[in-house]
């Protein structure tokens, strides 16, 4: 079964520092991607970012930068120059390539951005 | 370009009673999936419905279906609520191509049974 896991259910982080979420997740699949969403307190999930498993370089959106390293099978989000409107719950999900959409969720982490 | 439309936003109803939530997604894409969150399982994948067809479906019960019309638009129903169905469910729009990018929610119906 297809597992992602989030080690950290909640961090912290002062307003302008980097942090860094982590993402690892269990595949047999030769081909997926990787999606990281967003979701604040009113509950909508938030695009941030998304990798494939064979896209050569990591991928980037504005503050966003997704750490991949595929032989680990770790997909960590980077944001960089944190604001206080990111204090919010961070879903790292797995999807299927040519298999339609359906994302695998892990457990979340919390961020909370402090002044 | 509208973003993706569920409704209605919040819900109230009785165990043993039959809930219909509808999401529309963005226009032109052509996949609709459902996701169930709660605060003990997370989220889950329910269903994917592609061109009319369901294309995926997660390990939930029949009481749990869906459906999706010629405009893409797609409906979740669950019949006899059972007090465990209170949770907040989430549909996904995607284009539903082969290769699948990005993956764009709406805000979600926050279902209660009581």
């Amino acid at each position: 079964a297809q597992k992602i896991t989030q080690t950290q259910p909640g961090m912290f982080v002062q307003e302008k520092e980097a942090v860094t979420l982590d993402c690892t997740y269990d595949t047999s699949d030769p081909s997926y991607g990787l999606f990281w969403y967003k979701q604040p307190s009113s509950g909508e999930m938030i695009f941030l970012i998304y990798q494939g498993s064979y896209d050569q370089q990591n991928a980037t959106e504005g503050r966003y930068s997704l750490n991949f390293q595929k032989a680990r099978k770790s997909a960590n989000l980077v944001i960089s120059a944190s604001q206080l409107g990111d204090s919010a719950m961070y879903f790292c999900a797995k999807g299927l390539t040519g298999g339609g959409n359906k994302l695998t969720f892990g457990t979340g982490t919390q961020l909370k951005v402090e002044l | 370009k509208a973003g993706v439309t569920q409704t209605p936003r919040y819900l109230i109803k009785t165990r043993g009673q039959q809930v219909t939530l509808s999401c529309s997604p963005i226009s032109g894409h052509r996949s609709v999936s459902w996701y169930q969150q709660t605060p003990g399982q997370g989220l889950q994948f329910l269903f994917e419905y592609f061109s009319e067809t369901q294309r995926n479906k997660g390990n939930f019960p029949g009481r749990f279906s869906g459906r999706q019309f010629s405009n893409s638009r797609s409906e979740m129903n669950v019949s006899t609520l059972e007090l465990g169905d209170s949770a907040l469910y989430l549909c996904a729009s995607s284009l539903g191509g082969t290769s699948n990018t990005e993956a764009f929610f709406g805000q979600g119906t926050r279902l209660t049974v009581v």
